[in-house]
């Protein structure tokens, strides 16, 4: 399709359950971030991908939280042992561009995750 | 950390009214972003700031990067129900990299 597309839209995990989060961003498309947004709250950062590279992990909020992008493009957010605290619409996005200026960044729909 | 503040909260505005709302921050930000989230859905940008100073329309929206770098102004014109939704700023300290810094959102009601 033509925009970022996130999969599964909605996840029912049990605390202490794996669960793996699916980014497709938009085809071509350099940078891809991943943000965490609670409810009544504006999205907060937590990585960043350039290409395959990680370049910035600084918002995860624990060693349970892992993105990898190995091939430049899909990428999968890994939430090990989930918590209550951890449910929220996790939100990607992608840009065209790295470190250049004027890069818009286009959003997914999320996954909301629910963990009970 | 970096944290940016919107007001107002929430606001209630009849069909065709003006509306203003800002953001502030305890930062300064070399870019200022604004994007419209509808429910269930993702943020959708909306204008994009570069230059303290910079004025820049989107049909009925216009946005400002204010002066000290420290806030931005959003104002939508003879609004209509679809302005419903939710609206944040994002600020970036760096002229470039990812990191961009939400504020909590303005949640607009239009009425008929």
């Amino acid at each position: 399709g033509a925009g970022v597309s996130q999969s599964p839209r909605y996840k029912v995990a049990k605390r202490g359950q794996d669960v793996a989060l699916r980014c497709d961003p938009i085809s071509g498309h350099v940078s891809l971030f991943w943000y965490q947004q609670a409810l009544g709250q504006g999205p907060e950062f937590l990585t960043y991908f350039q290409n395959e590279a990680q370049l910035d992990k600084s918002g995860l909020p624990s060693d349970r939280f892992f993105a990898e992008r190995p091939e430049g493009s899909v990428s999968t957010l890994k939430i090990q042992r989930t918590q209550q605290e951890d449910s929220a619409v996790y939100l990607c996005a992608s840009s065209l561009l790295g470190r250049v200026m004027n890069t818009e960044a286009f959003f997914g729909q999320g996954t909301r995750l629910t963990v009970v | 950390g970096q944290q940016l503040n919107q007001s107002p909260q929430s606001m209630f505005i009849q069909e065709g009214e003006d509306v203003s709302m800002n953001c502030t921050s305890s930062s300064i930000f070399n870019t200022w972003l604004w994007y419209k989230q509808d429910p269930g859905e993702g943020p959708v940008l909306l204008i994009a700031l570069y230059k303290a100073g910079e004025l820049t329309s989107n049909g009925r929206l216009t946005a400002q990067f204010g002066i000290t770098r420290k806030d931005s102004f959003l104002n939508i014109s003879a609004s209509i129900p679809s302005d419903v939704g939710i609206y944040f700023c994002a600020g970036r300290e760096r002229n470039y990299g990812q990191n961009f810094v939400f504020g909590p959102g303005t949640r607009l009601s239009v009425l008929p």
